[in-house]
């Protein structure tokens, strides 16, 4: 069936350095991607976008990369910080509905 | 500018009762979405609304959930004869009409059915 997963369910990484957190997606007429950072008992906040005619995009201390070749969808933090400590969900988007994964949790070490 | 608002945030309510949940969406937007999450899960899509009109309630359960977004005042997802599989956390977005891929989520509505 369909559906948008992660490979982790959880992340540890130490203060200062980078971390990646992966997603795989199965629809591949899906062509908009979107990261979401969910803080415990918060709502989702959007992080970065993406969209299928681009392979790449950058923000501040976020980059996304999209691979449509093995419909992969990863998120790289630079130089993580504590603050960066939540869930952190993909989504992609077909026709009227976003589809989420279950999510990572990602805990940065001081 | 206020961001999404929704309340209450938390409910309680005994198996049987109704649940009203609201979301205010931001100004300027007029596209609004309904999820739930359960525990340890992903958000699950309930229901899409433009002011006045129902566009797409694939995700929500035939019977006992309805939403609405009238022309005046917030959204209201309401759940009628709650039961104690309807306990989570159910969110809302919303997006301009210019944008509607870009969505803005509000802080949530913790329901627990006892």
């Amino acid at each position: 069936g369909e559906s948008v997963g992660l490979h982790l369910p959880t992340l540890s990484v130490q203060e200062g350095d980078n971390s990646i957190i992966n997603c795989a997606y199965s629809n591949s007429a899906s062509d908009y991607f979107i990261w979401y950072k969910q803080e415990s008992g918060k709502g989702p906040q959007f992080i970065i976008d993406i969209r299928s005619n681009m392979d790449k995009r950058q923000g501040q201390r976020v980059t996304v990369l999209l691979n449509k070749t093995v419909k992969h969808l990863s998120l790289q933090i630079a130089a993580t910080q504590p603050g960066d400590s939540a869930v952190y969900f993909c989504a992609e988007t077909r026709g009227n509905q976003f589809y989420f994964g279950t999510g990572t949790s990602l805990t940065v070490i001081p | 500018n206020a961001g999404v608002m929704q309340n209450p945030r938390h409910l309680v309510r005994r198996r049987g009762q109704e649940a009203r949940l609201r979301c205010s969406p931001m100004k300027g937007h007029s596209h609004v979405y309904w999820y739930r999450q359960l525990p340890e899960e992903g958000l699950k899509f309930m229901v899409y609304l433009q002011k006045e009109n129902i566009i797409d309630e694939s995700g929500m359960p035939k019977e006992r959930f309805s939403a609405e977004f009238p022309k005046e005042g917030p959204s209201i997802l309401r759940i009628q004869q709650v039961v104690r599989g309807d306990s989570a956390a159910y969110f809302c977005a919303s997006s301009p009409a210019v944008s509607r891929e870009t969505q803005y989520f509000g802080p949530g509505t913790r329901l627990l059915v006892l």
